[in-house]
């Protein structure tokens, strides 16, 4: 079945450093993919919807400067946590839906979870 | 603004018991209504989709149902095992390719 790897697995890095999250559909082509965030105990909250090719867009109160979003292929994208400071902790979950296919479920990676000191 | 929510937040079933989870949004306006399984530190594992225009969709032990007209949806789980305890989240995906997750029920069966 279809597969999605998210890596790494998990983070933990001082405060100030830049954080690269990969997503990546490995047999399936992936026009979108989602990126979530999640806090402890709270469901996922769309962050930002990735776009093969153009700019990401950003759901409301998510900082575009701040998530870094590139997808510059049909089977990876990135996000870059700029900066983090410990409120940026959390897990970070993405999402892929293979090209054209609206009424399949979404793939979901197993998440990052990231700690910020 | 579409909005999910889930009850019970928590739900604890011994062995062997069948059990609803239940599902209210407020955007009738839906494209696809999926039910997840995440279990802890771990991404998602989609169990059941049903479409817009389908009632009820069935996998082995899970059935999950679908009314648009009152908002609703419950996944069925029968004959309830260990091996079922996670937590079991809701989403409804809208016509822009968007999804709404609902906080999840955590459940736990007691062998």
């Amino acid at each position: 079945g279809a597969v999605v790897s998210q890596h790494p697995s998990r983070v933990i890095c001082k405060s100030g450093t830049s954080v690269k999250i990969e997503c990546r559909s490995l047999d399936f082509q992936a026009t979108t993919m989602f990126w979530y965030r999640q806090f402890p105990k709270q469901s996922l909250m769309l962050m930002a919807t990735s776009n093969e090719g153009s700019k990401a867009t950003y759901e409301q109160g998510v900082e575009k400067d701040k998530f870094l979003i590139n997808h510059a292929s049909l089977t990876l994208s990135t996000l870059t946590v700029t900066s983090a400071h410990p409120e940026d902790s959390s897990f970070y979950i993405c999402s892929a839906q293979r090209t054209g296919r609206r009424n399949q479920p979404q793939h979901f990676g197993d998440g990052t979870r990231l700690s910020i000191l | 603004k579409q909005e999910v929510t889930q009850i019970p937040a928590a739900l604890s079933v011994p062995e062997g018991e069948n059990l609803v989870l239940n599902c209210s949004f407020t955007d009738s306006a839906i494209y696809n209504l999926q039910w997840f399984r995440q279990d802890p530190g771990k991404g998602l594992t989609s169990l059941l989709l049903i479409q817009s225009s389908q009632r009820e969709q069935t996998s082995g032990r899970l059935n999950a149902s679908l009314d648009k007209s009152s908002g609703r949806s419950t996944l069925y789980i029968a004959a309830s095992q260990p091996g079922d305890s996670a937590t079991y989240l809701c989403a409804i995906d809208d016509n822009a390719g968007k999804s709404t997750f609902g906080d999840g029920t955590t459940l736990t069966v007691k062998p």
